[in-house]
């Protein structure tokens, strides 16, 4: 039972490279999100997917993308990183619908942008 | 856009002492959830509260929505140490998406 699993946990990136979180649940579920969660502001909704090949928009999305090409994977990929996106990346999954579903996270991405 | 804001932002109270976290927001809810997060981890859910005036129960943490959907608390009883965490509450909106509070940090001590 992993549950979500995020990989790597921690990583340092200079100014302007590019890398991926890679997030992947094993519950089948349908919706799955990409948080970031900075001091004193909480989590916010970077980009969310309600099934494989359906990804939106959340709160934050300058700077990333994501993608679905299948239920399990939901990777999130920083184009040029900032300074600005130093934060800790929290993916989460739930099986979906209005009420009563709680999401599932993963343990973080704590990212460094020196 | 949706604003929940936690009171208070820190607790540290004893073991034993009882206490209450509270959650508003500039709307209504769709829907309420309480999430506890450990130093270190995700977010875990506790309880999700749905029709105005409910009341829910987890041992010794207790969850009560408002009657008009646009607030909620949290008690809990006896607080232990291992009740030290960050409590966040979420909206779960549309689509599932997450509107998440500022959070209350709790330390319980001995």
């Amino acid at each position: 039972n992993a549950g979500v699993t995020q990989t790597p946990k921690f990583q340092v990136l200079k100014t302007g490279q590019s890398m991926t979180l890679q997030c992947a649940q094993d519950m089948n579920h349908e919706y799955m999100s990409w948080y970031r969660q900075d001091p004193g502001m909480g989590l916010r909704l970077i980009h969310y997917s309600v099934g494989a090949g359906i990804t939106d928009q959340g709160e934050v999305p300058n700077g990333y993308n994501v993608s679905r090409s299948t239920t399990e994977d939901f990777p999130l990929r920083l184009l040029s990183a900032a300074p600005s996106q130093t934060s800790v990346y929290f993916c989460a999954s739930t099986k979906g619908g209005q009420f009563g579903f709680g999401y599932t996270f993963g343990s973080g991405t704590r990212l460094t942008v020196v | 856009t949706q604003l929940l804001e936690q009171s208070p932002q820190f607790l540290s109270i004893q073991e034993g002492e009882n206490l209450t976290v509270y959650c508003n927001s500039s709307s209504v809810f769709s829907s309420l959830q309480w999430y506890r997060q450990e130093p270190g981890e995700g977010p875990v859910l506790l309880v999700t509260v749905v029709t105005g005036g409910e009341v829910k129960k987890l041992k010794r943490l207790t969850f009560q929505f408002g009657d008009a959907r646009k607030d909620s608390s949290l008690h809990i009883t006896a607080a232990q140490p291992g009740d030290t965490g960050l409590y966040l509450c979420a909206d779960t909106g549309t689509a599932s998406k997450l509107t998440f509070g500022t959070g209350t940090r709790l330390q319980v001590t001995l």
